[in-house]
């Protein structure tokens, strides 16, 4: 069964980027033709956000509101996709999730990490 | 505007029928999709492309779309049904999503 594993630091400061990992066990992300690999955030007490996505071919789409400053890639090699997210502010301090998602048509997000809580603080 | 709309919280009585909407421009031209977060927990897909179950979701959740509104439907809620749901949808023109406000549903 597929799981994924969200990794990095819980503690971010101002203005700098953040930078989450997901590992991908139970399955390999190369061979995983017909899925996208993305980035959920969920601030405390608040409601779930789409922060980007990255497609098997490496194709990426991104939540317009966040574009400027997101960036989601792919490492086969290590069997895990990325996300970087420059010039945090408060306002990024969040649970961010990493999923798995069809990439053609509406499937929905059906395998989700547990999460990991980043605080953005000087 | 790329928003969805969900009413803040819906109350339902046990055994009785939880009607949970979903509205955003031009909605019916996008795929959408439902999921239950309970208290502590990672959301978990409850239907898909508008209308489809996955594998292992009881039948008393049903969805349907229409027009500018998708609605999400628990028939005979029970109170493990308890939870904040949230819509999603898929624009196939941008291969983007966005996610609804969230609805508390609470079994009373």
């Amino acid at each position: 069964q597929l799981q994924l594993q969200e990794s990095g630091p819980g503690l971010v400061r101002p203005s700098e980027t953040l930078s989450l990992a997901c590992s991908v066990s139970g399955g390999s992300i190369s061979s995983s033709r017909s899925y996208s690999w993305g980035w959920i955030r969920q601030p405390p007490g608040r409601g779930l956000e789409w922060i980007g996505s990255i497609s098997h071919e490496g194709s990426t789409s991104y939540n317009p509101s966040l574009k400027s400053r997101v960036s989601v890639s792919v490492d086969t090699s290590k069997n895990q996709f990325s996300l970087e997210l420059t010039f945090v502010t408060a306002a990024d301090a969040s649970l961010y999730y990493c999923v798995r998602h069809p990439t053609t048509g509406g499937y929905g997000m059906d395998v989700w990490g547990r999460g990991i809580a980043v605080t953005v603080s000087s | 505007s790329n928003e969805l709309s969900q009413p803040p919280s819906v109350s339902v009585s046990p055994g009785q029928t939880a009607t949970i909407t979903c509205s955003g421009d031009k909605l019916g031209d996008k795929y959408v999709c439902w999921y239950q977060q309970k208290p502590g927990q990672t959301p978990r897909l409850v239907i898909h492309q508008d209308s489809r179950r996955p594998s292992g979701i009881p039948e008393r959740f049903s969805g349907s779309s229409s027009g500018n509104t998708a609605t999400l439907t628990i028939g005979g809620t029970q109170a493990m049904d308890e939870a904040d749901y949230y819509c999603q949808a898929w624009d196939v023109r941008t291969a983007t999503f966005v996610f609804g406000t969230g609805t508390k549903v609470t079994v009373l």
